[in-house]
């Protein structure tokens, strides 16, 4: 029973196409997260949510969209793929708001190559 | 400067080593310490939490704070060839607050 689930795990595309991420999570967690993984496995914080509330949006180009329908999901839309977009991208989720911090549960990751 | 600061390596140690893994940081604020092993193509999983000062040990792992040389490790006692992974070490200023990483470590124990 995969805790927090990410979809697509591969992904390779051409420069300019529009591509979107899914993360969902069975934890019952209050907050989501996205990560960029670049190749030298640097984890770089993108987007969190709380309760579908955006709460972090750190410098990220506009063509980076998150969503969440709903405090299980958060989805990460990404217009114009450019070729600096290939990473991995981890999707996380953390329980909030207990005065102490747990720390993360991560996704498995979705490996996005752009050609 | 980063925030956090960490060696990247690679760490190759043979089995049955005892490895100690480190990262700086600058933020005198941060209080929350965690390290996280990330296998090959796989997520980051938590691995040990610590908060404030002070040590904590969990099995073969043991993982130190020190607050005034804004210093963190992690120690490996006993290696097996299954700890070999990416280490990354991540601390936030506050309950609820982003953590922030370090580049993590790469660690091979050869058998």
């Amino acid at each position: 029973d995969t805790a927090v689930s990410q979809t697509p795990k591969y992904l390779v595309t051409q420069m300019g196409n529009d591509k979107s991420i899914k993360c969902e999570q069975n934890l019952g967690h209050d907050t989501m997260y996205w990560y960029k993984q670049d190749s030298k496995k640097f984890l770089k914080i993108m987007f969190s949510y709380n309760n579908k509330e955006l709460i972090i949006n750190e410098t990220v180009p506009n063509r980076f969209s998150p969503k969440s329908p709903d405090k299980a999901h958060l989805n990460l839309h990404i217009n114009s793929l450019e070729l600096g977009d290939s990473a991995v991208y981890f999707c996380a989720s953390s329980p909030q708001g207990r005065g102490l911090n747990y720390g993360y549960t991560f996704g498995s990751g979705t490996r996005l190559t752009v050609v | 400067q980063k925030e956090v600061e960490q060696d990247p390596g690679p760490l190759s140690v043979p089995e049955g080593a005892i490895v100690s893994l480190n990262c700086t940081y600058s933020n005198s604020a941060f209080q929350y310490f965690m390290w996280y092993r990330q296998y090959s193509r796989k997520g980051p999983e938590l691995l040990m939490y610590t908060y404030s000062s002070g040590n904590k040990e969990d099995g073969r792992f043991t993982a130190q704070v020190d607050k005034s040389s804004k210093y963190i490790s992690l120690f490996i006692r006993d290696s097996q060839p299954s700890d070999s992974a990416t280490y990354l070490c991540a601390m936030s200023a506050l309950a609820g607050n982003q953590f922030y990483f370090g580049t993590g470590t790469s660690l091979t124990v050869i058998p």
